[in-house]
């Protein structure tokens, strides 16, 4: 399968614990984009990178959240001192951009914080 | 972006055309209609794109109005796999961000 992956599918982690997030894209895919989806509503935008500069970071993205993109392929998506509020699906979506910026998403990883 | 409208559910029965409409009235020469749907608990699933002419692929057809101030995705013979939230999205070319609203719940049926 030549989607994009995202790992790991479930985290369960405790209030004020760090987690990481993986997203590898489709292969060859210049853009890598997050999203974060809470239960009932649609996707909502954090950030997105180009090759591997980050070219723009919503207002959702606190201070805690980072996100990166070393080398231009993969991604990960880092929540610091996670609370509550965070528990959320985090949506991976990569695109060639190529005229149109159609975006291919992956399955996302659920996280729940206790 | 465009702001669009949709209705927030819809039934249809398995075996019939499904026809989900979106309102984009104040939508820009240069912004595509986009079409994604997601099946509870899964990523997005991107169906379909067009500007100005009708699309069709093998999930689906686009029938853009000529004035592009609404559209209709067409699911020529639906499924119960169907069922899923649908997101009709406007957007230019190039833009970045996919901005979702709150789509449409489509409910097939037997």
């Amino acid at each position: 399968d030549t989607g994009v992956s995202q790992d790991p599918r479930h985290k369960i982690t405790k209030r004020g614990q760090n987690v990481t997030f993986r997203c590898d894209p489709i292969s060859e895919h210049n853009r890598l984009y997050w999203y974060r989806q809470t239960l009932g509503q649609g996707p909502e935008f954090l950030t997105y990178f180009q090759n591997e500069a980050q070219l723009e970071k919503s207002r959702l993205l606190s201070d805690r959240f980072s996100a990166e993109r070393p080398k231009g392929s993969f991604s990960t998506l880092e929540i610091q001192r996670t609370e509550q509020g965070d528990s959320a699906m985090y949506l991976c979506a990569s695109s060639l951009v190529l005229g149109t910026d159609t975006q291919y998403f992956g399955p996302g990883t659920r996280l729940t914080v206790l | 972006d465009a702001k669009t409208t949709q209705p927030p559910s819809m039934d249809c029965a398995e075996g019939r055309a499904a026809n989900l409409p979106c309102n984009h009235s104040t939508i820009s020469g240069n912004e595509y209609v986009y079409w994604y749907r997601q099946i509870h608990s899964q990523g997005p699933q991107y169906i379909i794109h067009g500007l100005k002419n009708n699309e069709t692929n093998e999930m689906a057809s686009l029938i853009i109005t000529e004035d592009r101030k609404s559209s209709t995705l067409i699911l020529p013979h639906a499924t119960l796999r169907d069922t899923a939230v649908y997101y009709c999205i406007a957007l230019t070319g190039t833009a970045s961000k996919l901005t979702f609203g709150t789509g449409t719940r489509l409910q097939v049926t037997l």
